[in-house]
């Protein structure tokens, strides 16, 4: 069956802290791995990752995939009240039918506080 | 304007209603998606459309049904309401094509509940 696991389930820090969010997969056919921020509505879009090591960068955000293993982190540096949100991973499956779908963890719930 | 639109926010009902959640997109998309999330469980895929004359099952799609009006137009039933339907629902769009795909953008959601 093909599952996304993220750890820690919950995390609260004070802001400018360094936080690191995990996300371990294990699925039939592997695309890419994305990552979504989700606050109060809708999950909002961070990064895609399809090839391992090469990091992406977003600000104070970051993310790297490490196929060989089958997992992703994120890091948020100097961490923000403003990055509290969940921080939801999803694998994208690569065969028949399903192609394109995602397949999400249950988040991180990540709380900053000042 | 939100590129994908959620009607109605919230909604109230009871047991054994029929409900009709919609969902449009500005975004020209192909694909069109529902999931529902409750806490816990993460989001949940129930059904999914790769375009008008194309719908499939996702991993929850028992009690629930799926019209794709039109490309932009989306929408989500549940013939006969319980109330462990009651949950927040989410639509997405994303663009078909080749290669590693593009991410899914998703509405602010609806929040069901079914007493």
């Amino acid at each position: 069956e093909d599952k996304v696991v993220q750890s820690p389930l919950s995390l609260v820090v004070h802001e400018g802290d360094t936080v690191t969010l995990n996300c371990s997969y294990e699925v039939t056919n592997f695309r890419s791995l994305l990552w979504y921020k989700q606050e109060k509505k809708a999950p909002t879009f961070l990064f895609m990752l399809t090839s391992s090591g090469i990091e992406k960068k977003s600000g104070r955000l970051s993310s790297i995939l490490d196929k060989k293993e089958l997992f992703s982190i994120l890091n948020i540096t100097a961490t923000q009240t403003g990055d509290s949100a969940v921080y939801l991973c999803a694998v994208r499956l690569d065969f028949g039918g399903s192609q394109g779908n995602l397949i999400f963890g249950k988040g991180t719930k990540l709380s900053v506080k000042p | 304007d939100a590129d994908v639109t959620q009607t109605p926010r919230n909604r109230i009902t009871k047991t054994g209603k029929r409900i009709m959640l919609e969902c449009s997109q500005t975004k020209g998309h192909d694909r069109m998606y529902w999931y529902r999330q409750d806490p816990g469980l993460g989001l949940r895929l129930i059904y999914y459309s790769f375009d008008v004359k194309d719908i499939n099952k996702g991993e929850i799609s028992d009690g629930y049904s799926v019209s794709r009006q039109a490309q932009a137009k989306f929408s989500l039933s549940l013939e006969s309401a319980i109330p462990n339907q009651t949950a927040l629902y989410f639509c997405a769009t994303s663009d078909g094509g080749q290669g590693v795909g593009q991410p899914q953008h998703f509405g602010d959601g609806t929040r069901l509940s079914i007493l």
